[in-house]
C-alpha cells in the first residue's frame, strides 16, 4: 500500500458525460502528478499541482482539468467523455516538487470506461 | 525531449534465475533520476528502485538492482532469484532536474516478465 488513495476504483460512464476523480496523496506529501495509461499512448503525464498550485502540464485535453484543494486532496474532472478517453487513470503523489531524487507513489488507479 | 526505451516487449524467466530487464534513455540534462516501477495484473504502479544520475554506485533494493551505465545511457534493472510473484509488466521512467518546464516522469513502453515454475 503506497499510502495515496484513489476513488473510485472503476466508473463506466457515457459517451458525453462528465466525471470527477478523486485522489488523496500520502500524509505529508504536497505534490500531486496525474498521469493517463491507454494501450495505444502508454503511460502519459497530465498535470501536476504543488501546495494547490498548478506546476506542470502535459499531454492533457481541454476537455480535462484538475485542481488541488487546501488539504491537498486532488481531482480531476473529465468532460464531453468520449470513448478514447477510456483508460486507467493515476493519482501519484511526492513530497516535493522538484528535485529529480523525489520520487513519485502511485495510487491504486481509477479505471474509466465509456461506452 | 526526454525519452525512454525498453526495447523488450515480453520476456520469460525459470523461477530462481536472474533476469535483466533493459532500458535505455535520452536526455540533455546532467542531472535526472531513473526509476524502475512494476505493474502486477491487478494494475497499481509499485516502486522498486530509483538512481540519480551523479550517484557513483549502483542502487540495490533487496533482489532488486540497477546496472546504471552513464556513458552508454542505460539503466537496466536486474531482478535476482525470481519468483512467481515478479511475473507483471515493468516500466523504467525518467524523472528530468529541477525546472520550471515539468516535473514529471517520462514511462517506456514497458516489459512483460512471465516467471516459468
Amino acid at each position: 500500500d503506497s499510502g495515496v488513495t484513489q476513488t473510485p476504483k472503476h466508473l463506466i460512464t457515457a459517451t458525453g458525460q462528465r466525471v470527477t476523480l478523486r485522489c488523496s496523496p500520502r500524509s505529508g506529501d504536497l505534490s500531486v502528478y496525474w498521469y493517463q495509461q491507454s494501450l495505444d499512448q502508454g503511460l502519459q503525464f497530465l498535470i501536476q499541482y504543488y501546495n494547490g498550485e498548478e506546476r506542470a502540464k502535459g499531454n492533457i485535453l481541454e476537455r480535462f482539468s484538475a485542481q488541488q484543494f487546501p488539504d491537498l486532496h486532488s481531482e480531476l474532472n473529465l468532460s464531453s467523455l468520449e470513448l478514447g478517453d477510456s483508460a486507467l487513470y493515476f493519482c501519484a503523489s511526492s513530497p516535493l516538487w522538484g528535485p529529480s531524487t523525489d520520487t513519485q507513489y502511485f495510487g491504486p488507479g481509477t479505471r474509466l470506461t465509456v461506452l | 525531449a526526454q525519452k525512454i526505451t525498453q526495447t523488450q516487449p515480453g520476456m520469460f524467466v525459470q523461477e530462481k534465475e536472474a533476469v535483466t530487464l533493459d532500458c535505455t534513455y535520452d536526455t540533455s540534462d546532467q542531472s535526472y533520476g531513473l526509476f524502475w516501477y512494476k505493474q502486477p495484473s491487478s494494475g497499481e504502479m509499485i516502486f522498486l528502485i530509483y538512481q540519480g544520475s551523479y550517484d557513483e554506485q549502483n542502487a540495490t533494493e533487496g533482489r532488486y538492482s540497477l546496472n546504471f551505465q552513464k556513458a552508454r545511457k542505460s539503466a537496466n534493472l536486474v531482478i535476482s532469484a525470481s519468483q512467481l510473484g515478479d511475473s507483471a509488466m515493468y516500466f523504467c521512467a525518467m524523472r528530468a532536474s529541477f525546472n520550471n518546464a515539468g516535473n514529471m516522469l517520462t514511462f517506456g513502453g514497458g516489459t512483460r516478465l512471465m516467471v516459468k515454475p
